[in-house]
C-alpha cells in the first residue's frame, strides 16, 4: 500500500489528452512539492516534472503537472505512441521523514 | 555528461550482506546530495535513503533501518550502500540517484540500476 495514490491504469488514443492523478496527505503533497517520473519498459526511471509543475530541459510542453491542496495531477496532450509507460509520483513526507512514491500508474495509448 | 554507474549487485543469501557502490561523473559530485531508490521486479519505486553532501545528515526508510547503510566518499566521486541482514523482501533492482534537494523528491539523473537477488 502506497502511502500516496494513483490510479492503475490509464488509456487514451493518438492526439487526445490524458491525465493522471496523485492523492497524498497534509504531511507530503500538502506541504512539499510533488515531481513526476516516467519508466519505459526495461529502462530506468526518467524526471518528468519537478517542484509541481516545472519541465527539465528536453521534456516538451505538451507534458505539464499541477498540485492543489493534497493531490496532484500530470496532463499530457497530444498522446503519442511513445508516451506508453509507467508514470510515478512522489514527494518528501514530513511525518516519515523520507520521500514517498505513488503506486504507478500504467499508460496505454491505444 | 552525467552518469550514475552502479555495482555489486547479486545472488546472496537470506541473512547475508552485500555492498553497492554508485560511480559517479559528469558533474561536481561534492555539490549534490545523493539517494538510493530500489524496484521489486515487477512493482513500484521505494525510496529507501538519503544522503547530504557532506554525509552529516542521512535518512532512512523505516523498511531498511537499522539494517542498510549509506555512506558516500566524495574523493573518489562514490556512493555506497551496506546493506546486512538481507531478507528475500529486498530483492529488487537499485538505483544510485542525484538528489537537487535537501529535502524533496527531486532526483534528476538516475544510474542504470544493478540487480539484488535475496534467495536460498
Amino acid at each position: 500500500q502506497s502511502v500516496l495514490t494513483q490510479s492503475l491504469s490509464a488509456s487514451g488514443t493518438a492526439g487526445q489528452r490524458v491525465t493522471i492523478s496523485c492523492s497524498g496527505s497534509n504531511s507530503n503533497i500538502g506541504t512539499n512539492y510533488v515531481n513526476w517520473y516516467q519508466q519505459l519498459p526495461g529502462t530506468a526511471p526518467k524526471l518528468l516534472i519537478y517542484n509541481n509543475n516545472q519541465r527539465p530541459s528536453g521534456v516538451p510542453d505538451r507534458i505539464s503537472g499541477s498540485k492543489a491542496g493534497t493531490s496532484a495531477s500530470l496532463a499530457i496532450s497530444g498522446l503519442r505512441s511513445e508516451d506508453e509507460a509507467d508514470y510515478y509520483c512522489a514527494a518528501w513526507d514530513d511525518s516519515l521523514s523520507g520521500v514517498v512514491f505513488g503506486g504507478g500508474t500504467k499508460l496505454t495509448v491505444l | 555528461q552525467v552518469q550514475l554507474v552502479e555495482s555489486g549487485g547479486g545472488l546472496v543469501k537470506p541473512g547475508r550482506s552485500l555492498t553497492l557502490s554508485c560511480a559517479a561523473s559528469g558533474f561536481t559530485f561534492s555539490d549534490y546530495y545523493m539517494s538510493w531508490i530500489r524496484q521489486a521486479p515487477g512493482k513500484g519505486l521505494e525510496w529507501i535513503s538519503y544522503i547530504s553532501i557532506s554525509g552529516s545528515t542521512i535518512y532512512y526508510a523505516d523498511s531498511v533501518k537499522g539494517r542498510f547503510t549509506i555512506s558516500r566518499d566524495n574523493a573518489k566521486n562514490s556512493l555506497y550502500l551496506q546493506m546486512n541482514s538481507l531478507r528475500p523482501e529486498d530483492t529488487a533492482v537499485y538505483y544510485c540517484v542525484r538528489d537537487q534537494e535537501l529535502i524533496g523528491a527531486y532526483f534528476d539523473y538516475w544510474g542504470q540500476g544493478t540487480l539484488v537477488t535475496v534467495s536460498s
